[in-house]
């Protein structure tokens, strides 16, 4: 069954704005990962966050987890027109592991970028 | 220098016919998978194989079948197929594919239509 749930399912902002989306899952994880699709490719990692931790960074990506809540929130900071593309949450549940070891993936939101 | 590649990139074909697709990734990663996106987006793990052992089996119809000559190529084999095998199919490889902390790198998709 489907673990990871973004929100919005599409979002259109202008360059140099902030994007937020948002990604809900419904049982405990070991970790989330972020992973960005452009249209007609394959997927390409982000970031990576543990579940001890609660927010990461990495150049114009911010990343927080509260696991409390279920939830994460990726931030896309001054985005540019070259953002546009879907993103993805994924997790591994705490019984995925070892041979049985394997992602769930949201449905994703399609950030568009507007120049 | 291609990561982790899919041949063919398009493959249109008639009901009932019987197909192949090819991966094959030069990261030295232990572990491949194979992903179907439908039209919706979603993301969905069909099998994965860690060092040509065959790892994770998911609801998948028997008609898909695939093969791991060596641990940098997983093939996939469709026989007979139907039209709700239209969708994008995914090759992807992680370093040990046994560790949540993986990350996956993903081909750039085969696009599959059954007519």
């Amino acid at each position: 069954s489907q673990q990871g749930e973004e929100d919005p399912q599409a979002l259109s902002i202008q360059e140099g704005e902030n994007a937020t989306m948002n990604c809900s899952y419904k049982t405990s994880i070991n970790n989330l990962q972020w992973y960005r699709q452009n249209s007609g490719r394959g997927l390409v990692h982000l970031i990576l966050i543990r579940s001890n931790e609660r927010e990461k960074h990495s150049g114009r990506l911010r990343v927080t987890l509260d696991t409390s809540k279920k939830s994460s929130s990726l931030l896309i900071t001054a985005s540019r027109a070259a953002d546009t593309a879907s993103y993805f949450c994924a997790t591994d549940p705490p019984n995925s592991g070892g041979s049985n070891y394997k992602l769930t993936f949201g449905k994703g939101t399609l950030l568009t970028v507007n120049p | 220098d291609t990561a982790v590649s899919q041949t063919p990139k398009y493959l249109v074909t008639q009901m009932g016919n019987d197909k192949s697709i090819k991966c094959e990734q030069n990261l030295g990663h232990d572990t491949m998978y194979w992903y179907k996106q439908d039209s919706k987006k979603f993301l969905k793990i069909m099998f994965s194989y860690n060092n040509k052992e065959l790892i994770i089996n998911e609801t998948v119809p028997n008609r898909f079948s695939p093969k791991s000559p060596d641990k940098a190529h997983l093939n996939l084999h469709i026989n007979s197929l139907e039209l709700g095998d239209s969708a994008v199919y995914f090759c992807a490889s992680s370093l040990w594919g046994l560790a949540g902390t993986d990350t996956q790198y993903f081909g750039p998709g085969t696009r599959l239509t059954v007519l």
